[in-house]
């Protein structure tokens, strides 16, 4: 599969814990987003890196929220001490930046839910 | 600040009918970028469409057509013959050319959620 995936596909939390969720970009896509999409809203824009650069990041994100891509390949994004309102699907998406296209592949997401 | 707005919430047709999806969006900059996704049941979505917006051509794709205008800022999605398998959360995005010139993050509109029943 060369797909973008995503770890775990589901996690359940309670309330004040910590979660990590990996993402694998497709080989060679230099362009990581982190979207969060909850019940019926659209995915809002979290944070994006170009290789290992954090280039953006939301005001979404709060200081709770870290993420990193420590050689430009993987991504893992950290939620510290979550809270209910955490709940939702996080989704992952890579692209290669090369002229002027720059299309998003989504992964399947991870569903974070807090007790 | 960009926006992009799908004033329809859910639209249910019979199968074989035609049926269009509104996106109307706002953007201070000239040069944007435009695209549809489609999110199955399954979750996962899966990639349409991408318009620039020096491109007001439409574009047919099987039975999918769309329709960009920038006079009225609006970026609509056509099913032509709508088939069951169509059924899914449709979501219109935005994203503004960043310093590549490129398209960068997306801003989506809340979606609308196409039922087609047999």
């Amino acid at each position: 599969d060369t797909g973008v995936s995503q770890n775990p596909r589901h996690k359940i939390t309670k309330r004040g814990q910590n979660v990590t969720f990996r993402c694998d970009p497709i080989s060679e896509h230099n362009r990581l987003y982190w979207y969060r999409q909850t019940l019926g809203q659209g995915p809002e824009f979290l944070t994006y890196f170009q290789n290992e650069a954090q280039l953006e990041k939301s005001r979404l994100l709060s200081d709770r929220f870290s993420a990193e891509r420590p050689k430009g390949s993987f991504s893992t994004l950290e939620i510290q001490r979550t809270e209910q309102g955490d709940s939702a699907m996080y989704l992952c998406a890579s692209s290669l930046l090369r002229d002027s296209y720059n299309e998003q592949f989504f992964g399947p997401g991870t569903r974070l839910t807090v007790l | 600040a960009q926006k992009v707005t799908q004033a329809q919430t859910e639209i249910s047709v019979v199968e074989k009918e035609d049926v269009t999806l509104d996106c109307v969006y706002e953007t201070r900059d000239t040069t944007y970028y435009l695209f549809w996704y489609k999110q199955p049941p399954s979750g996962e979505l899966v990639f349409l469409i991408r318009r620039n917006s020096f491109d007001e051509q439409n574009e047919i794709s099987g039975r999918y057509s769309w329709n960009f205008q920038k006079s009225t800022s609006s970026f609509n999605f056509t099913i032509t013959a709508s088939q069951v398998v169509d059924s899914a959360v449709y979501f219109c995005a935005l994203s503004e050319a960043g310093y590549t010139g490129a398209n960068s993050k997306l801003t989506f509109g809340k979606g609308i959620t196409l039922s087609v029943r047999p």
